[in-house]
């Protein structure tokens, strides 16, 4: 079975330009996250996608990120206008629905993205 | 917010000697899990402990879990040279996301 594949693994755009990054799940899963660590800081929640719905973007830092999923397959995530402090690695991560039970998430090897 | 806080944040080992993680937490939990990652790399999950569960084995892996505390525990037996990566606890918040600390990072030297 494939792995969660992203793309590309490294990004590095001056401040104000735009970057879109994009994760390939693993085919069948319904269940979408990004998650994004900055500068060895704890790992944090983006957002959850449903199939193509999203189920919670909470951790969505501002306007400037936008996530979509198309058909409920692959997800592209775009950052614009990019300011500094997006600097960071990008974390996809799916999981099939399971019902009450759990299923670990697989993750991507993530994107590296360097603004400056 | 729920999220678990790793100590040690570094950890620098020989190889063969044994390395003991822990992880603390705020509110209650249905469970806890460790990821691994090495770098460059994805998380990878390692273990689920249910929050009625004490104790699980894994390989080499040992995870405790003490809700009267709120606090687990990862121990890495026999350490080995491949074993070098940042270790996470997540737990799962009210929402049903899943939510990472900052890591212990564990070097372990031939």
């Amino acid at each position: 079975e494939a792995g969660v594949t992203q793309f590309p693994s490294h990004s590095v755009i001056e401040k104000g330009q735009t970057v879109t990054l994009r994760c390939d799940p693993i085919s069948g899963h319904d269940n979408l996250y990004w998650y994004r660590r900055v500068m060895g800081k704890e790992i944090k929640f983006l957002l959850h996608f449903v199939k193509e719905s999203k189920q919670d973007e909470s951790g969505m830092p501002n306007n400037r990120f936008l996530a979509e999923r198309t058909g409920g397959t692959y997800s592209t995530l775009k950052v614009q206008p990019a300011e500094l402090e997006d600097s960071g690695v990008y974390f996809c991560a799916s999981s099939p629905s399971v019902g009450d039970d759990y299923s670990p998430l697989h993750f991507g090897n993530g994107t590296r993205l360097t603004v400056t | 917010s729920q999220q678990g806080e790793e100590d040690p944040q570094a950890l620098s080992i020989q190889e063969g000697e044994n390395a003991t993680m822990n992880c603390s937490y705020k509110t209650s939990i249905n469970n806890l899990q460790w990821y691994r990652q090495n770098s460059g790399r994805g998380l990878v999950h390692l273990i689920l402990i249910r929050s009625n569960e004490r104790e699980k084995h894994s390989g080499r892996l040992r995870v405790t879990l003490d809700t009267s505390k709120k606090s687990s525990s990862l121990l890495i037996t026999a350490s080995r040279a491949a074993d070098t990566a940042s270790y996470f606890c997540a737990l799962t918040d009210s929402w049903g996301k899943l939510q990472f600390g900052a890591g212990t990072q564990v070097v372990v030297t031939p």
